[in-house]
């Protein structure tokens, strides 16, 4: 089994640039998570979406920041305009949610390595 | 929101003997707890879970343990191993689609 899908794994742009990172959970998953990993903040929740709709996304650090998930297969996190602060690594993860009967276990994908320069 | 805190930062323990991480919360309403396991340049790896209707949960070399009154839970590994080495997050959350709060991290260092 495919497990979660991260694309581009690295990515190196310049500042002001616009970056575009995407995902595909697993399948069958109906909740996906968007985190960001750096050395000063450690793993951060920056939204997630449940059932393809957005639940939470008071994470998100600025309105430079904007997350979409189209359909049940594909996420999109995008970072217009990208500033040197943005350089980390951003994690997709899913998981299964029958509500009262949750799974609740998020299986993480391999990351993005956005370096802003 | 939720607030998890981590400790130690840093642990280093001899080739065989015991490792504990210790990780407090602060919101009531979380019922779920997973450590994960990072190498270096890795994703996090779920390695267990333990969820709030139980106090302890073990899988071979490692056990979770859960005091909800306390607000605080704890990783056990025993007969620590080379492959250990790695960091270590803990992480709560109220369940079910609810997104993770990570702790800052342990670096488990195992010495030969």
């Amino acid at each position: 089994d495919a497990g979660v899908i991260q694309s581009p794994r690295h990515e190196v742009t310049e500042m002001g640039q616009e970056v575009t990172l995407r995902c595909k959970p697993i399948s069958g998953h109906n909740s996906l998570f968007w985190y960001r990993q750096t050395m000063m903040r450690g793993l951060e929740l920056l939204i997630y979406f449940n059932n393809n709709v957005p639940i939470d996304d008071s994470g998100m650090p600025e309105d430079r920041f904007s997350a979409k998930m189209p359909n049940a297969s594909f996420s999109t996190l995008k970072i217009q305009p990208s500033e040197p602060r943005d350089s980390a690594v951003y994690f997709c993860a899913s998981s299964f949610d029958q509500g009262t009967i949750a799974t609740d276990t998020q299986y993480f994908g391999p990351g993005t390595r956005l370096t802003v320069l | 929101g939720e607030n998890v805190e981590q400790h130690p930062s840093t642990l280093s323990v001899q080739e065989g003997d015991s490792a504990v991480i210790k990780c407090t919360y602060s919101d009531s309403a979380s019922n779920y707890f997973p450590w994960y396991k990072q190498e270096l340049g890795k994703r996090p790896q779920l390695i267990i879970d333990i969820r709030s209707n139980v106090g302890e949960k073990k899988d071979q070399r490692i056990a979770v343990t859960l005091n909800k009154t306390a607000k605080h839970f704890s990783l056990h590994i025993t007969e620590t191993q080379p492959e250990d080495s790695a960091v270590y997050f803990c992480a709560a959350s109220r369940g079910g689609a609810d997104g993770l709060t990570f702790g800052k991290g342990t670096h488990l260092i195992i010495q030969p």
